[in-house]
C-alpha cells in the first residue's frame, strides 16, 4: 500500500512570494489533514477535509493561506504572500473513514527568507 | 481547553540505557492516546495506541502506559539504540477524528 505522498520536499522562497504544496493521501482515505510544524514544536492543525468538504479550518490564517480538495482525493495548500514566520514543515496526513490512525506524509520543509 | 503537555522537552541518554517520557492531557472527550516517533526530516509514525480501557501496550522495546483517571501516559524505551534518536509525540484523539498534539520530546541517544 502506497503511503501519503507530498511534494515538493523542500522549498525556499523570499517573503511576499507565493508557494503551493501538494498532497496525495492513501487511496480510499476520506479524511485529509494539513498541519504546520514549526521547529521544535508539535504539529498544529491548519485544515481538515472530509472528502471534498472542509470540517475544520478554524486555525487557518485565511488572509494568506488557502487549501482545496476539489475531487476528494489529492489536495493543495497555498500561501500567498509568504511571511518569515511561515518557515516550517507542512505535513499532510490521511485517515480512513471511522479509523483512528493518521498516516503522515514526509512533509514539505518551507524556508522563507 | 484541550491540551497535551509532554516532559521533558529534551533528553540525552547513552546507548543501552532506558528512559521514560511523560505525557499529560486535558482532552475531552477522550477516545484514544497514541505515541508517534518522528525522525528528523520525516513525518510521524505510530508506535502505540491505547483506548480508555487499556493501561499498557508494548511494541518491541517501546512500552506505553495510560492512567485515564489522572490523564497521564508514559512511554518507556528499553535498551536504547542510536536509531531511537528522534522526537516522540503524544497525541490524544476524540471520537470525531480530531487530534490534539503534544509538543514532543526530543531524544538523543549517544554512543
Amino acid at each position: 500500500e502506497a503511503g501519503v505522498a507530498q511534494s515538493p520536499r523542500y522549498k525556499i522562497i523570499e517573503k511576499r512570494q507565493s508557494v503551493a504544496f501538494w498532497c496525495n493521501p492513501i487511496s480510499g482515505h476520506a479524511t485529509l489533514y494539513w498541519y504546520q510544524q514549526i521547529l521544535g514544536q508539535g504539529p498544529k492543525l491548519l485544515i481538515q477535509f472530509q472528502n471534498n468538504g472542509v470540517v475544520d479550518d478554524s486555525q487557518l490564517p485565511k488572509d494568506r493561506f488557502s487549501a482545496e480538495r476539489l475531487k476528494g482525493v489529492d489536495s493543495t495548500l497555498k500561501i500567498q504572500p509568504a511571511k518569515l514566520e511561515d518557515s516550517a514543515v507542512y505535513l499532510c496526513a490521511s485517515i480512513i473513514a471511522g479509523g483512528d490512525e493518521q498516516y503522515f506524509g514526509p512533509g514539505t520543509r518551507l524556508t522563507v527568507t | 481547553k484541550n491540551q497535551v503537555e509532554q516532559s521533558p522537552q529534551s533528553l540525552i541518554i547513552l546507548e543501552g540505557k532506558n528512559c521514560t517520557l511523560q505525557c499529560n492531557y486535558t482532552v475531552s472527550p477522550f477516545s484514544n492516546l497514541r505515541w508517534y516517533k518522528q525522525d528528523t526530516g520525516r513525518g510521524p509514525v505510530s508506535l502505540t495506541i491505547m483506548t480508555f480501557s487499556e493501561n499498557t501496550k508494548s511494541n518491541g522495546r517501546y512500552t506505553a502506559t495510560l492512567d485515564a483517571d489522572t490523564k497521564q501516559s508514559s512511554l518507556h524505551i528499553t535498551a536504547s539504540q542510536l536509531s531511537d534518536s528522534a522526537s516522540y509525540i503524544c497525541v490524544v484523539g476524540d471520537y470525531g477524528q480530531n487530534f490534539v498534539f503534544g509538543p514532543g520530546t526530543r531524544l538523543s541517544v549517544l554512543p
